[in-house]
């Protein structure tokens, strides 16, 4: 069982450059979610979905674009890539009809110089 | 989501039960207790939740008090690969997860 896939596992982006950061859920899950993670901290919500065409914001929506056109598919847009946005990022999925249990992705590390 | 107060860090022999409590006072009627565990950099692993009454599992038990003002996770015989951030949720159903700095559990042999 694949799970939920994240790819890339590292980045390295350079101040202005820009990246997508994919995920993939085989679960046939309907709510996806992007949370960020920095040193020593919880996990932030950036973006959610709860359904594919249909996104919102989270905690820490800025510099961070999503799109939602497939169910098994949700992927994180960094437009201009700022240092501090730097961090670990996690995807997430569950099932709404189900215990609400979250899915997570093993992460992808990004570092921007 | 009400809050949820851990501590910062916790000990547990190995071998022993660890018990990690969670305060989530402001807790509402329809909001699940939820456990995760975050090991090194992976992502958070689910554990457990519940609503009133105690639960168990094949990784653990979760008491909730009969106030739900608080609750206490049960590792039965931690291991090693226990050693983790574990993570408290009041959650409700339809909402999204909100994750605190939780209790870094260090297992000791």
């Amino acid at each position: 069982n694949a799970g939920v896939t994240q790819t890339p596992k590292f980045q390295v982006l350079k101040t202005g450059q820009s990246m997508t950061l994919q995920c993939a859920q085989d679960m046939n899950h309907e709510y996806m979610s992007w949370y960020r993670q920095d040193p020593g901290m919880g996990l932030r919500l950036i973006h959610y979905s709860v359904g594919a065409g249909i996104t919102d914001q989270g905690e820490v929506p800025n510099g961070y674009n999503v799109s939602r056109s497939t169910t098994e598919d949700f992927p994180l847009r960094l437009l201009s890539a700022a240092p501090s946005q730097t961090s670990v990022y996690f995807c997430a999925s569950s099932s709404t009809g189900g215990t609400g249990e979250l899915f997570f992705g093993e992460g992808s590390r990004l570092t921007v110089l | 989501d009400a809050k949820t107060t851990q501590p910062t860090s916790m000990d547990c022999a190995e071998g022993r039960a660890a018990n990690l409590p969670c305060n989530h006072s402001t807790i509402s009627g329809n909001e699940y207790v939820y456990w995760y565990r975050q090991i090194h950099s992976q992502g958070p692993q689910y554990i457990i939740h519940g609503l009133k009454n105690n639960e168990t599992n094949e990784m653990a038990s979760l008491i909730i008090t009969e106030d739900r003002k608080s609750s206490t996770l049960i590792l039965p015989h931690a291991t090693l690969r226990d050693t983790a951030v574990y993570y408290c949720i009041a959650h409700n159903y339809g909402q999204n997860f909100v994750f605190g700095p939780g209790t870094r559990l260090s297992v000791l042999p």
